[in-house]
């Protein structure tokens, strides 16, 4: 069993269309997020919610907005998408923002824009 | 906010050898330390972490060290094996309760 899904796996398309990408995960736990991993490697953090709450929204486009329908699912929807935006997206989740509790990633979603 | 560096980019070691990679933190009041490892075309997923009321902590091969003085953290792996190839990353929890990360480590294991 998977613990956190994300959809889909690969995701091609085109300047200017519309895309999401969903995510689930199974493990009980109450904080969802969603990172931005780009050619370099770099991890950053683009959103967090908590119970479905929205608890961090860094520097993103307002053509990203995440949707969390409940406490197991974080959906990530992406407008007007531009060719910046190609990288390798990942959910994670893990239990609460105050205690240490290792973050579980999903195995990604690389999107490319054309 | 908290700032965390680590060094190096790459890092090229012989098989058996050990290899050590380094990371700084700014925010004092930064309590949790994860090590995260992602092999090529996988997702990070956490090896080890360490917490401010400890100064080490080891798992077989892998181990990780503390300095809260000096606010540096090092992971240290001994005798590398060539699945130990992937890229290494640090992160510090900070007085926000926000995970920093690193820029991340590749690590080379030559045969």
């Amino acid at each position: 069993d998977t613990a956190v899904s994300q959809t889909p796996k690969y995701l091609v398309t085109q300047m200017g269309n519309d895309k999401s990408i969903k995510c689930e995960q199974n493990l009980g736990h109450d904080t969802m997020y969603w990172y931005k991993q780009d050619s370099k490697k770099f991890l950053k953090i683009m959103f967090s919610y908590n119970n479905k709450e929205l608890i961090i929204n860094e520097t993103v486009p307002n053509r990203f907005s995440p949707k969390s329908p409940d406490k197991a699912h974080l959906n990530l929807h992406i407008n007007s998408l531009e060719l910046g935006d190609s990288a390798v997206y990942f959910c994670a989740s893990s239990q609460g923002t105050m205690v240490n509790s290792p973050l579980h990633f999903g195995n990604g979603t690389r999107l490319t824009v054309t | 906010g908290e700032n965390v560096e680590q060094h190096p980019s790459t890092l090229s070691v012989q098989e058996g050898d050990s290899a050590v990679i380094k990371c700084t933190y700014s925010d004092s009041a930064s309590n949790y330390f994860p090590w995260y490892k992602q092999e090529l075309g996988k997702r990070p997923q956490l090896i080890i972490d360490i917490r401010s009321n400890v100064g080490e902590k080891k798992d077989q091969r892998i181990a990780v060290t503390l300095n809260k003085t000096a606010k540096h953290f090092s992971l240290h792996i001994t005798e590398t094996q060539p699945e130990d190839s992937a890229v290494y990353f640090c992160a510090a929890k900070d007085s926000n309760y926000q995970l920093i990360w690193g820029a991340g480590t590749k690590l080379i294991i030559k045969p």
